[in-house]
């Protein structure tokens, strides 16, 4: 139990195009779920918060009209990189915590979207 | 993250040793994750700490929360080239809900 889908895997854009990411919770459902970035051979950098119903809580320096975040239901949030540029390429994972357990914040994660712009 | 600091960075071993990776911190750990990760793809969970003095085990993994929650221990017995991989702890800092850090990761290479 407990997986998460992220798609896609892999995406190769145009510099100015806008890129969507998909995060699928499958068997369970996700009122929160996070947004990564990760950079090569380092860890994960927090980007965002995403809240079934409500608006994504960004971390600081991290632009939300750049970086867009839908959570419509509870098993979807979609990460929009909006006017992609080539300093925007890199490899972006989403977790989501299961809500419906108890104890602990155990985060499932995606297999992460690596994006290259061009 | 400076609030959660993990070591080694890297570690090398032969197959069939001991090893250890440590995450620390100065502040009290309400929640303890270890994640294992192979390089390019998500992380999977592997196991949750989260009383002072727990203690849980999968296979050859053994992971530690220490008294105090401040400190976690990860031990790998006799590894296997199938325990490769960047190792990270992630931790939910100074209160149980909400978002969790994470420490920088280990990567473990394993050689037959």
């Amino acid at each position: 139990g407990a997986v998460v889908s992220q798609h896609p895997s892999w995406v190769i854009c145009k510099s100015g195009t806008s890129v969507k990411i998909e995060c699928r919770s499958l068997d369970f459902q996700a009122t929160t779920m996070f947004w990564y970035r990760q950079f090569p051979k380092q860890s994960l950098m927090l980007m965002a918060t995403s809240n079934e119903g409500s608006k994504a809580t960004y971390e600081q320096g991290v632009e939300k009209d750049k970086f867009l975040i839908n959570h419509a239901s509870l098993t979807l949030s979609t990460l929009t990189v909006t006017s992609a540029h080539p300093e925007d390429s890199s490899f972006y994972i989403c977790s989501a915590e299961n809500s419906g357990r108890a104890v602990g914040n155990i985060q499932y994660f995606g297999a992460g979207t690596r994006l290259s712009v061009l | 993250s400076q609030e959660l600091e993990q070591s080694p960075q890297s570690l090398i071993v032969q197959e069939g040793k001991n090893l250890t990776i440590n995450c620390t911190s100065s502040k009290t750990l309400y929640g303890l994750y270890w994640y294992k990760q192979k390089y390019g793809e998500g992380l999977i969970f592997l196991m949750m700490l989260q009383k002072g003095g727990e203690e849980k085990s999968h296979e050859k993994i053994t992971a530690k929360l220490d008294e105090k929650k401040q400190q976690s221990s990860l031990h790998i017995t006799a590894s296997q080239p199938s325990h490769a991989g960047i190792y990270l702890c992630g931790a939910d800092i100074n209160t149980n809900a909400g978002k969790s850090t994470f420490g920088d990761g280990t990567t473990l290479t394993v050689k037959p």
